[in-house]
């Protein structure tokens, strides 16, 4: 069975730096998400992404984030300088084409540790 | 008000009981819905989409109201293993934005 892919399973970073974090989502899916979930929070949506381009974004994407496809397979999200409260679990979802089917699937997500 | 709102839970309950979990929703807007179950520092899974006639698969029924805004899962002859948090997800599909509730946290005791 086809699964979103995520490297690397845990990064620990130092405060200021640049990160990034892959995804690998289904092969035939068009639409491409990131979300967050700080220990022992909820799910937070950040990004929907969509024909290259960001389609949404919630307000915690600010412009320390970006995301982008740079090639056929892989999917991004940099944080540009990380701070502490960036720590939390990344996790990559992605959906099949419109009318298919609206339900995302995830990826076994990243650990993100800003120190 | 949270968009998306879901009985806070703990729920505590002994094999084989039925137990249903209830989540609201405030944007009308919303198109589709779906449960999740999240199991301790791991990706949410998809349990099931959730349709306004209703749908079941083996012990689970979920349900839709559009019309007060509400859905519900009902696990039936809860197992052990159904012990997890389990997060109701409401997309507006248009807008390609997902809103997760807080999540209801299930632990089915021996």
């Amino acid at each position: 069975e086809p699964e979103v892919t995520q490297t690397p399973s845990h990064q620990v970073t130092q405060m200021g730096q640049e990160v990034i974090l892959r995804c690998v989502p289904i092969s035939n899916h068009l639409y491409f998400y990131w979300y967050r979930q700080i220990l022992g929070q909820k799910v937070e949506f950040l990004v929907s992404f969509y024909n290259n381009e960001i389609s949404e974004k919630s307000e915690i994407f600010d412009d320390q984030f970006s995301v982008e496809r740079p090639d056929g397979s892989n999917f991004t999200l940099k944080i540009r300088s990380t701070k502490l409260e960036d720590s939390a679990m990344y996790f990559c979802a992605s959906r099949p084409p419109a009318g298919d089917s609206y339900e995302q699937y995830f990826g076994p997500g990243t650990r993100l540790t800003v120190t | 008000r949270k968009e998306v709102e879901q009985d806070p839970g703990p729920f505590n309950v002994p094999e084989g009981a039925t137990v249903a979990f209830n989540c609201t929703y405030s944007n009308s807007a919303s198109q589709s819905f779906f449960w999740y179950r999240q199991d301790c520092r791991k990706e949410p899974k998809l349990l099931m989409s959730v349709y306004s006639s209703g749908n079941e698969d083996g012990r689970f029924t979920a349900q839709l109201n559009r019309a007060s805004q509400y859905i519900s899962l009902l696990i039936r002859d809860s197992k052990l293993s159904d012990s997890a948090t389990y997060l109701c997800v409401v997309n507006i599909v248009s807008a390609g934005k997902s809103t997760f509730g807080d999540g209801t946290t299930l632990t089915v005791k021996p």
